[in-house]
């Protein structure tokens, strides 16, 4: 089954508007990142985030993490049309999972010029 | 220069046959990965090298065998290609393996191969 789920699938919002994307998994992790993909290319990766961290920042991304909840939270503040892009959370497990991520199904992000 | 590059771009052929995609990468990485993305956009790893070694191999058809030369490079050839194969396949690489310096890498991803099977 999956791993991580995204919330919203799709969500379309205005340049300059904050976009706030969420991520669930199921087991316990020993980091997440969160990717970005512009259409037809692939993966760029923006953030990782571990375990033992509640909160990190990137330029105008802002990742939160709660294990207890098993959810993770992508901000982009101050939107532009250049972020147009679908953005994935993948999971690392840690252990003896060595390079598997699991991607999650990823939110298709809009901004309106 | 591209860092992690795949050839082809686009592959159209018909159910049946045997096609291959490439992968290079010029970071000096020692781990590569082939991911299968769907329609629905779910992007599923299939299988990982680390320096030319069988790493990771998911629950993939025996007709998808992946070859890597030399740790630049991870090949995927794919027989009797089916209607289910169609996706894009994209390599991806990272410095190292996940795990072994406490935490996972960052993986970097080529432009992906569109496969269409007929």
């Amino acid at each position: 089954s999956q791993q991580g789920e995204e919330d919203p699938q799709a969500l379309s919002i205005q340049e300059g508007e904050n976009a706030t994307m969420n991520c669930s998994y199921k087991t316990s992790i020993n980091n997440l990142q969160w990717y970005r993909q512009n259409s037809g290319r692939g993966l760029v990766h923006l953030i990782l985030i571990r375990s033992n961290e509640r909160e990190k920042h990137s330029g105008r991304l802002r990742v939160t993490l709660d294990t207890s909840k098993k959810s993770s939270s992508l901000l982009i503040t101050a939107s532009r049309a250049a972020d147009t892009a679908s953005y994935f959370c993948a999971t690392w497990a840690g252990g003896t999972s060595y390079g598997k991520l699991t991607f999650g199904q990823g939110t298709i992000l809009t901004v309106h010029p | 220069d591209t860092a992690v590059s795949q050839t082809p771009k686009y592959l159209v052929t018909q159910m049946g046959n045997d096609k291959s995609i490439k992968c290079e990468q010029n970071l000096g990485h020692d781990t590569m990965y082939w991911y299968k993305q769907d329609s629905k956009k779910f992007l599923k790893i299939m299988f990982s090298y680390n320096n030319k070694e069988l790493i990771i191999n998911e629950t993939v058809p025996n007709r998808f065998s992946p070859k890597s030369p030399d740790k630049a490079h991870l090949n995927l050839h794919i027989n009797s290609l089916e209607l289910g194969d169609s996706a894009v396949y994209f390599c991806a690489s990272s410095q190292g393996l996940a795990g072994s310096r406490g935490g996972a890498d960052t993986q970097y991803f080529g432009p992906g191969t569109r496969l269409t099977v007929l």
